[in-house]
């Protein structure tokens, strides 16, 4: 099947710092990638889509200031936490379709786990 | 709005035993239905994926029903094993495709 990587798979910064996260479809160009939070023993809650080379667009309630989305190419999409705090502290996980499959298939990547100290 | 809701949330059964976690969806304008398994600390594994137009899938010792007039879909599992133990996560994708909408999940204990 196909691949979908995160980097990094964990990271702990300090408050008011930014961090990335980078998506990458390993084996295919995904011209759309989903963008994931899951707090502990919750379900995944959509942040955004991504869209190739035009702006992402954010599901309500999630702050476009705050989490940068670019997606530069068919392979990479990152999301950046600026200026974080402990609340942003979550699980987070990329997802992105083959195209051209018409099964609309979701993989999904392995997660970056963000610890805001 | 698409809502996706599982039950029940938390199921613990002796291994051996076939059991069935369900899945509901208030929009049938839906384009796929997909199951996923995750580990605790992990990411996602795909199960099965279900289009609109088909109305089981079947893999190994899983099988997945959906109706998509009623808002449901089930997963099955057969002969239950310990390393079966995980959430298991629907997720459905609206008719245009644009969205996967998650329900709440089942945590799933298989006692040995």
């Amino acid at each position: 099947g196909a691949v979908v990587s995160q980097h990094p798979s964990w990271v702990i910064c300090k408050s008011g710092t930014s961090v990335k996260i980078e998506c990458r479809s390993l084996d295919f160009q995904a011209t759309t990638m989903f963008w994931y939070r899951q707090f502990p023993k919750q379900s995944l809650m959509l942040m955004a889509t991504s869209n190739e080379g035009s702006k992402a667009t954010y599901e309500q309630g999630v702050e476009k200031d705050k989490f940068l989305i670019n997606h530069a190419s068919l392979t990479l999409s990152t999301l950046t936490v600026t200026s974080a705090h402990p609340e942003d502290s979550s699980f987070y996980i990329c997802s992105a379709s083959r195209p051209g499959t018409g099964s609309g298939e979701q993989y999904f990547g392995p997660g970056t786990r963000l610890t805001v100290t | 709005k698409q809502e996706v809701t599982q039950i029940p949330a938390a199921l613990s059964v002796p291994e051996g035993e076939n059991l069935v976690l369900n899945c509901s969806f208030t929009d049938s304008a839906i384009y796929n239905l997909q199951w996923f398994r995750q580990d605790p600390g992990k990411g996602l594994t795909s199960l099965l994926l279900i289009q609109s137009s088909q109305r089981e899938q079947t893999s190994g010792r899983l099988n997945a029903s959906l109706d998509k007039s009623s808002g449901r879909s089930t997963l099955y599992i057969a002969a239950s094993q310990p390393g079966d133990s995980a959430t298991y996560l629907c997720a459905v994708r609206d008719s245009s495709a644009s969205k996967i909408i998650f329900g709440s999940g089942t945590r799933l204990s298989i006692r040995p």
